[in-house]
């Protein structure tokens, strides 16, 4: 059964740090979203990758935020410094879409909760 | 893509169909209306998409009205694991998606 992972699950840091979460989408999906969940904004799109470029990164805070694809099995998501307004879920998920608009579904991992005091 | 409206919170007895509304009243001819659903503290999951005509698959129906204004997506039997937020995108496909705040379903006993 082919899933989406994250890791790490939870993380717990201070205003300053540096935190990199990793996904690992489905093998053969080349196209790679992160979101962003809090309460008050709901699920929001920070970035996402096709073929491991970059295609749109708009919804990401560019100056401390950064998001790469090393390898077609490993996306990460840096945030230096982090800060207390970063404390969210953030959720990575893959697919293969299509530009003709059916087949598109995107599938979700875990997420990882990340909590900055 | 077009702007989808779904009714905040809805309740359900438990083993009775549940039928989840959305109106995509914008909706242009070549975009797909997509279901997802997200249970407590886990990551959001594809149900079913379609452009015009009913769909069905294991987890659920979607039926889309002939005007592609309103589509409704039916639990057919709910159960207590169905408690979740549902989500209802309406896009032309490709990559970006956009999570509108969806609808909250209690499935009660």
């Amino acid at each position: 059964d082919a899933r989406v992972t994250q890791t790490p699950r939870d993380k717990v840091t201070e205003m300053g740090q540096e935190v990199t979460m990793r996904c690992q989408p489905i093998l053969g999906h080349n196209t790679v979203f992160w979101y962003r969940q809090t309460m008050m904004q709901g699920l929001e799109l920070l970035a996402y990758f096709r073929n491991r470029a970059p295609l749109d990164d708009s919804g990401m805070p560019k100056d401390r935020f950064s998001a790469e694809m090393p390898d077609a099995t490993l996306a990460t998501l840096k945030i230096q410094p982090s800060e207390p307004r970063d404390s969210a879920v953030y959720f990575c998920a893959s697919g293969l879409p299509r530009l003709a608009g059916g087949d598109n579904e995107q599938f979700f991992g875990p997420g990882t909760r990340l909590t900055v005091l | 893509d077009a702007k989808t409206t779904q009714p905040p919170s809805m309740d359900c007895a438990e083993g009775r169909a549940a039928n989840l509304p959305c109106n995509h009243s914008t909706i242009s001819g070549n975009e797909y209306v997509y279901w997802y659903r997200q249970i407590h503290s886990q990551g959001p999951q594809y149900i079913i998409h379609g452009l015009k005509n009913n769909e069905t698959n294991e987890m659920a129906s979607l039926i889309i009205t002939e005007d592609r204004k309103s589509s409704t997506l039916i639990l057919p039997h709910a159960t207590l694991r169905d408690t979740a937020v549902y989500y209802c995108i309406a896009h032309t496909g490709g990559f970006k998606t956009i999570f509108g705040a969806g609808t909250r379903l209690f499935v009660k006993a």
